[in-house]
């Protein structure tokens, strides 16, 4: 099988802008989790949803946000980018949600 | 925030030798997983250890989880080069179902 991919790998944005992150899970999976990687905060969970509905949430503003389309692909967006949101954006897919996760290889975001 | 601690932050080692990382939690926990990450890369997952487990052996991974004390240990033995990477603990608790909430990591150097 294909593992979870995610596009694009890089992303270059200006503070006050907007972004919209892919990822395509592995076929079969319906949960997808989105997580934010920074030096400073570590990994930290975004959001996660199952079968097109968001099943929990972190502790992020409300500037993140994401859907599930019914083939189980998921978009996370992020609106008015501030230079704190600079981060590696690690997507991540199972068959339920519970025990092993199966991460992509992350976009990377950088806000100027 | 980060559910719990990692130790050493950092570790090197020479090829050969035995590698061990502690990882301590909060919460009550469904299961406890490790994962890899090599230089800003998506994570692996290596090994889960269920709550009512004590140890669990993959090749050359050994784990280790105290509920009482809120810890668990990943014992790589015989470490290759190849094993240079960031090690993370990661926890689901009983109460969030499907959220991940990862350690701080520990960086791992095997010199050949």
């Amino acid at each position: 099988k294909a593992g979870v991919t995610q596009t694009p790998r890089y992303l270059i944005k200006t503070r006050g802008q907007q972004v919209t992150l892919s990822c395509s899970p592995i076929s079969g999976h319906r949960s997808v989790s989105w997580y934010q990687q920074t030096p400073g905060q570590g990994l930290q969970f975004l959001f996660e949803y199952f079968s097109e509905t968001q099943r929990n949430k972190g502790n992020f503003p409300g500037r993140f946000s994401g859907r599930q389309f019914s083939n189980s692909r998921s978009e996370m967006n992020v609106s008015t980018l501030e230079l704190g949101d600079s981060a590696l954006y690690l997507c991540a897919s199972s068959p339920h949600g519970v025990n092993e996760q199966f991460f992509g290889p992350g976009t990377r975001l950088t806000v100027l | 925030s980060q559910q719990g601690e990692e130790d050493p932050q950092a570790l090197s080692i020479q090829e050969g030798e035995n590698a061990t990382m502690n990882c301590s939690y909060k919460t009550s926990i469904n299961n406890l997983q490790w994962y890899r990450q090599n230089s800003g890369r998506g994570l692996v997952h290596l090994i889960l250890i269920r709550s009512n487990e004590r140890e669990k052996h993959s090749g050359r991974l050994r784990v280790t989880l105290d509920t009482s004390k809120k810890s668990s240990s990943l014992l790589i033995t015989a470490s290759r080069a190849a094993d240079t990477a960031s090690y993370y603990c990661a926890t689901d608790e009983e109460t969030s179902g499907s959220r991940l909430t990862f350690g701080e990591g520990t960086q791992l150097t095997v010199n050949p």
